[in-house]
């Protein structure tokens, strides 16, 4: 119940196309789901994140998506540009820790 | 820049050996975590703390310890290393360590020989 599943793995999409990261969980507790990007050589940083009580949540070209009952959440990048090409790692959040995904490496096609 | 200093940057030593990993969290953060990286891995959860108390235990080994100190800055202590604990190790730290935004820092790489 502690995993998160995340697919898939790697990504690659052609510039200006739009990139889909799902991620699943099964346990109840989380509440709080973020999603980061880590560039190479770099720390990961925070990108966008939803609660519990909110099915949608967007930001310029990213969004999130979040069915609870479900228990899967999505990351949305639209008009993909060079510069999002990154690992992007989902968490789940509960009341002490942020549990993390395998990570999905999105390449940007010129 | 997250404002979360994590040294050394780098850190190469031998098997069997013992290692202090040091972070310090953004101003006004009271709570810590570290995670492992390692090659082409997610982020693994080893530990949190808040406010000089352990919070969360995830898959830390034995010979791994951690603290936080009055002052709030946290460090990792990894001994009897292994070829395997070759890693990135990164610390994050956030307010309240419940459900909100936790920034990492630039992360130490530990090569172990």
């Amino acid at each position: 119940g502690e995993n998160v599943e995340q697919h898939p793995s790697t990504l690659s999409v052609q510039e200006g196309d739009s990139a889909v990261i799902k991620c699943t969980y099964s346990d109840s507790a989380s509440n709080y789901f973020p999603w980061y990007k880590q560039e190479l050589g770099k720390g990961p940083q925070l990108i966008i994140d939803i609660r519990s009580n909110v099915g949608e949540k967007k930001d310029q070209r990213i969004a999130v998506t979040l069915n609870k009952t479900a228990k899967h959440f999505s990351l949305h990048i639209t008009e993909t540009q060079p510069e999002d090409s990154a690992v992007y790692f989902c968490g789940k959040g509960s009341a002490s820790k942020i549990i993390f995904g395998s990570g999905t490496r999105l390449s940007i096609r010129p | 820049d997250s404002g979360v200093t994590q040294t050394p940057k780098h850190l190469i030593t031998a098997t069997g050996q013992r290692v202090t990993l040091r972070c310090s969290p953004r101003s006004g953060d009271l709570s810590v975590y570290w995670y492992q990286q390692s090659l082409d891995q997610g982020l693994q959860f080893l530990i949190q703390y808040y406010n000089g108390e352990e919070r969360a235990k995830g898959n830390i080994l034995e010979r791994f310890s951690a603290q936080q100190f009055p002052d709030l800055h946290s460090e990792l202590n990894l001994s009897s290393l292994e070829l395997g604990d070759s890693a990135l190790y990164f610390c994050a730290s956030s307010q309240t360590g419940r459900n909100t935004e936790a920034f990492f820092g630039q992360g130490t790489r530990l090569t172990v020989v």
